[in-house]
């Protein structure tokens, strides 16, 4: 079974303070995703990478970075974070190419005060 | 980047009454259709997917249509049951790596 491994369910920081967010998948995929999930807005893209430290912009990439320093683990980084950040955060994970399932970690629930 | 619209938000339907989910997406290059299913609480799970060169997929009760000239595909769930209930989401991959997701329907089925 493909296991897609986010580091924490739940997190409460504070505005302005540095987050990181980690993900680790056990496939050895290609291509890792990060993505929002917000209530009427469904799941909203912020960044890929399609092989290690390759990245790309999803739809909203405005006040986040990513890392790929190596294969299976895939980090979002919000640098200074903002009460509207406050989201659910799901990573996921899949094969080479632009064909084939995603899978996808548990989310990690962030709230910024 | 690729703009999927999905309809509706919400439909309730009763149990075994057909439901019937449609997207829209815009880049023409796009190759890759698939629908999510996330029950509360869970990770969003693959259902079923349909390629550019299909029309039609069929897996048991559920089913994926794409008409490629009006840039739309469907979901169709016959004889839905009440484990059915969950947001759904369809999805479209263009000619880059995204997949980029709509906005999610939650389906009630109702005994």
């Amino acid at each position: 079974d493909v296991k897609v491994t986010q580091s924490s369910r739940y997190l409460v920081k504070r505005t302005g303070e540095k987050v990181f967010l980690e993900c680790v998948q056990d496939m050895d995929h290609e291509n890792m995703f990060w993505y929002r999930q917000d209530p009427g807005l469904g799941l909203r893209l912020i960044y890929f990478s399609y092989d290690v430290k390759m990245k790309e912009k999803g739809d909203i990439p405005e006040g986040y970075s990513v890392s790929r320093e190596k294969k299976e683990r895939f980090s979002l980084i919000l640098e200074s974070a903002s009460t509207n950040q406050t989201s659910m955060y799901l990573c996921a994970s899949r094969w080479g190419g632009n064909t084939g399932e995603l899978f996808f970690g548990e989310g990690s629930r962030l709230t910024v005060l | 980047g690729e703009n999927v619209e999905q309809h509706p938000s919400t439909l309730s339907v009763q149990e075994g009454d057909s439901a019937v989910i449609k997207c829209t997406y815009s880049d023409s290059a796009s190759n890759y259709f698939p629908w999510y299913k996330q029950e509360l609480g869970k990770r969003p799970q693959l259902i079923i997917d349909i390629r550019s060169n299909v029309g039609e997929k069929k897996d048991q009760r559920i089913a994926v249509t794409l008409n490629k000239t009006a840039k739309h595909f469907s979901l169709h769930i016959t004889e839905t049951q009440p484990e059915d209930s969950a947001v759904y989401f369809c999805a479209a991959s263009g000619s880059g790596y995204a997949l980029n997701f709509g906005k999610g329907t939650s389906l009630l089925v109702t005994p």
